[in-house]
């Protein structure tokens, strides 16, 4: 099974600031990786899919790349509302898995 | 988008069953997958399993060792999760959501609002 690999597992920065989270998967998994975000105590939401395609009605300012096994998500200027856990999550072939989770919150 | 609506909060005792509900509604129920995430306690999401209700087929989580059981309803577009031989390791938020079209396996889209399962003596 794939294995993925979140960093870092928490994260402080203030608003405004570029924000990057890098997920690893274990193996090639082309471009088969989805991002969520889950503030506290509600549901997860879709983020980007495919890598680096953002979820219509999702902000401009969140970004997705990578392919293989390297992917990394940025948020360009960091909001208060963008307080929240991130995962990733690999879909290329069962059974599909998450990254551990980042922690965001603001400095 | 699909609306999902799952039932509610269940409390069971260890070696028991349980079975949450998923009603959908908004799009051609045969037409998208389901699958099952689940959450303890301050911790991360769990891949549990999912459902193609066309197909009827499922995939599972072999961590679940033949524990997990998914159906579909066509009629009444609900899927149900049904997990036996309750452990305290299974209280956890259950959450079901929709996959992605165009795939053999996707990301998921939609998701409902999750069920709250307790296992506890």
């Amino acid at each position: 099974d794939i294995q993925m690999t979140q960093s870092p597992s928490s994260l402080s920065a203030s608003v405004g600031d570029r924000v990057t989270i890098t997920c690893q998967a274990s193996q090639d998994i082309s471009k088969f990786l989805s991002w969520y975000q889950q503030r506290p105590g509600r549901v997860p939401k879709l983020l980007i899919y495919d890598a680096s395609n953002l979820e219509t009605g999702v902000p401009s300012r969140f970004s997705g790349s990578g392919s293989g096994t390297h992917f990394t998500l940025t948020i360009s200027s960091l909001q208060p509302e963008d307080v929240a856990t991130y995962y990733c999550h690999h879909y290329d072939h069962l059974p599909p898995a998450f990254g551990q989770g980042t922690k965001l919150v603001i400095k | 988008h699909v609306q999902l609506e799952q039932s509610g909060a269940e409390v069971k005792k260890p070696g028991s069953s349980v079975k949450v509900s998923c009603k959908t509604s908004g799009e051609t129920f045969n037409t998208y997958n389901i699958a099952w995430v689940r959450q303890a306690p301050g911790q991360g999401l769990e891949w549990m399993g999912r459902i193609s209700p066309v197909h009827e087929i499922s995939n599972f989580a072999q961590s679940f060792g033949g524990r997990l059981t998914l159906t579909a309803d066509t009629h009444t577009s609900t899927i149900f999760l049904e997990l036996n031989s309750l452990r305290s390791e299974d209280t956890a938020m259950y959450f079901c959501a929709t996959e992605g079209k165009g795939r053999f396996l996707q990301f998921l889209h939609d998701w409902g609002q999750g069920t709250l399962v307790t296992v506890s003596s």
